[in-house]
């Protein structure tokens, strides 16, 4: 079955202890992306990638990294969480470069940093 | 990329047709409309796009009109599980493929 996975699905954390939320898909995509969700501000592009070892930043790219060492795989690695970082994270893949009109979304990752 | 403006909410009868409205009068020539709808607060889920012809898929038909400047989504049958979030977006098919959700519309289908 064609799919993005997220894990973990739901983290409680605490200030400044670094956390990664690992993202991987099965389709042989070249595109992924991150994005964080928060009421009332609807989805915000962090970091994208259009192939392995090519990342760019999105529009809220601040505290958070990533790396692209393989095609199916696209870790966010948040070095130092911070409060305001509690949101609802989601990965995205497509094929890339125009190929596909659609983009195929995980089942999103709840984290909350107190 | 262009902007879009839709309704906050829309409510449906379960088996009507679902008529789901997104203005975009800035839109570029080269740029597609999307719409995607999110239910609950799962991931995001592709519905359909087009560029200026009317499209249909299994799920959705997307009627835009001949200047552009609007597009319609249709769920031709509604059912209860078509309770989501539906959010068109406007952009161009290549380079970064951001789509920029916006507020969306709340459809709720009615028993």
């Amino acid at each position: 079955e064609a799919q993005v996975t997220q894990n973990p699905r739901y983290l409680i954390t605490v200030t400044g202890k670094k956390l990664t939320v690992t993202c991987s898909q099965n389709m042989n995509h070249e595109y992924m992306s991150w994005y964080r969700q928060d009421p009332g501000l609807g989805l915000r592009q962090i970091y994208y990638s259009m192939n392995v070892e090519v990342t760019d930043k999105g529009d809220v790219p601040e505290g958070y990294k990533v790396s692209r060492k393989e095609k199916r795989n696209f870790p966010l690695i948040l070095e130092s969480p911070s409060p305001n970082q509690t949101s609802l994270y989601f990965c995205a893949s497509s094929l890339g470069r125009g190929r596909s009109y659609e983009q195929y979304f995980g089942p999103g990752t709840r984290l909350t940093v107190t | 990329d262009a902007k879009t403006t839709q309704p906050t909410s829309m409510d449906c009868a379960e088996g009507r047709a679902a008529n789901l409205p997104c203005n975009h009068s800035t839109i570029s020539g080269n740029e597609y409309v999307y719409w995607y709808r999110q239910i609950h607060s799962q991931g995001p889920q592709y519905i359909i796009h087009g560029l200026k012809n009317n499209e249909t898929n299994e799920m959705a038909s997307l009627i835009i009109t001949e200047d552009r400047k609007s597009s319609t989504l249709i769920l031709p049958h509604a059912t209860l599980r078509d309770t989501a979030v539906y959010y068109c977006i406007v952009r161009v098919a290549f380079g970064n493929e951001k789509l920029t959700f916006g507020t969306g519309t709340r459809l709720t289908i009615i028993p």
